[in-house]
C-alpha cells in the first residue's frame, strides 16, 4: 500500500464510451502524475500538476482529458478511445515537483474494445 | 533516447545477494541515478537514489563508480518477493520527468 488509491483496477470500455479514471492520495503531497505503460513499451508520462495547475500536457491526444480539483485528487477522463489506448494507466504523486521520490498507485488496467 | 544501459534480464537464488548493474556513461554533473521496481501489476516503487557516494538504505545499496559511468544496485538478500523489473534512471534532482527505459526483468528463484 503506497497511499496512492486508483479506482477502478479494471476497465472494459467501447470506443464510443465515456469513462472517467480516479486517483486519490492522502500523503499530503502537492504534484500528481498520470503515466501511460502499453505493453512492450516503458512508462510515458501523460500529465503533470502541481499544486492544481497543470505543468506537463505531453502530446496527448485530446480524447484523454485530465482534471485535479484539489491536491488530493486526479482524474482522468476518457472519451472516443482507440483500442490502442488499451493500456495501464498509472498516477503518482510526489511532495513537490521533481522530488526523490514518487509514490504510483497500482493503476487501472483499461481496455479499449 | 535512452541514457542508461541495462541487461534485459537476470536471475538470482533466493537469499543471496543480488546485483544489478546499469551504465549511463553520459551523465552529466547535475545527474542523479534513480532506481524503481515495479512488481508484476504494480506500479513502480522507489527504491534508491544517489548522486556520487555510495547509498544504502532498508531496501537496497547504490554503488556508483568514481567516475559516474556506471552503478550497481544491490540487493543484499534477495527473496522471492523481490522479483520485478527494476528500473535504473538518471535525472536532474529538480526535474520531475523520470525517462523510465525497459529495465531488467529479475527472477529470484528459490
Amino acid at each position: 500500500e503506497t497511499g496512492v488509491t486508483q479506482t477502478p483496477r479494471h476497465l472494459v470500455m467501447g470506443m464510443t464510451n465515456k469513462k472517467s479514471l480516479k486517483c486519490e492520495q492522502h500523503l499530503g503531497h502537492n504534484a500528481m502524475y498520470w503515466y501511460k505503460q502499453s505493453a512492450k513499451k516503458p512508462l510515458e508520462l501523460m500529465f503533470v500538476y502541481s499544486l492544481e495547475e497543470r505543468v506537463e500536457n505531453n502530446s496527448v491526444p485530446s480524447r484523454f482529458s485530465p482534471e485535479c480539483p484539489n491536491s488530493s485528487h486526479l482524474f482522468l477522463h476518457l472519451h472516443t478511445l482507440q483500442p490502442e489506448d488499451s493500456a495501464l494507466y498509472l498516477c503518482a504523486s510526489s511532495q513537490g515537483l521533481g522530488t526523490a521520490e514518487a509514490f504510483f498507485g497500482q493503476g487501472t488496467r483499461l481496455t479499449v474494445v | 533516447d535512452a541514457k542508461t544501459t541495462q541487461p534485459p534480464s537476470m536471475d538470482c537464488a533466493e537469499g543471496r545477494a543480488a546485483n544489478l548493474p546499469c551504465n549511463h556513461s553520459t551523465i552529466s554533473g547535475n545527474e542523479y541515478v534513480y532506481w524503481y521496481r515495479q512488481i508484476h501489476s504494480q506500479g513502480p516503487q522507489y527504491i534508491i537514489h544517489g548522486l556520487k557516494n555510495n547509498e544504502t538504505n532498508e531496501m537496497a545499496s547504490l554503488i556508483i563508480t568514481e567516475d559516474r559511468k556506471s552503478s550497481t544496485l544491490i540487493l543484499p538478500h534477495a527473496t522471492l518477493r523481490d522479483t520485478a523489473v527494476y528500473y535504473c534512471i538518471v535525472r536532474v534532482f529538480n526535474d520531475y520527468k523520470l525517462s523510465f527505459g525497459a529495465g531488467t526483468t529479475v527472477t529470484v528463484r528459490a
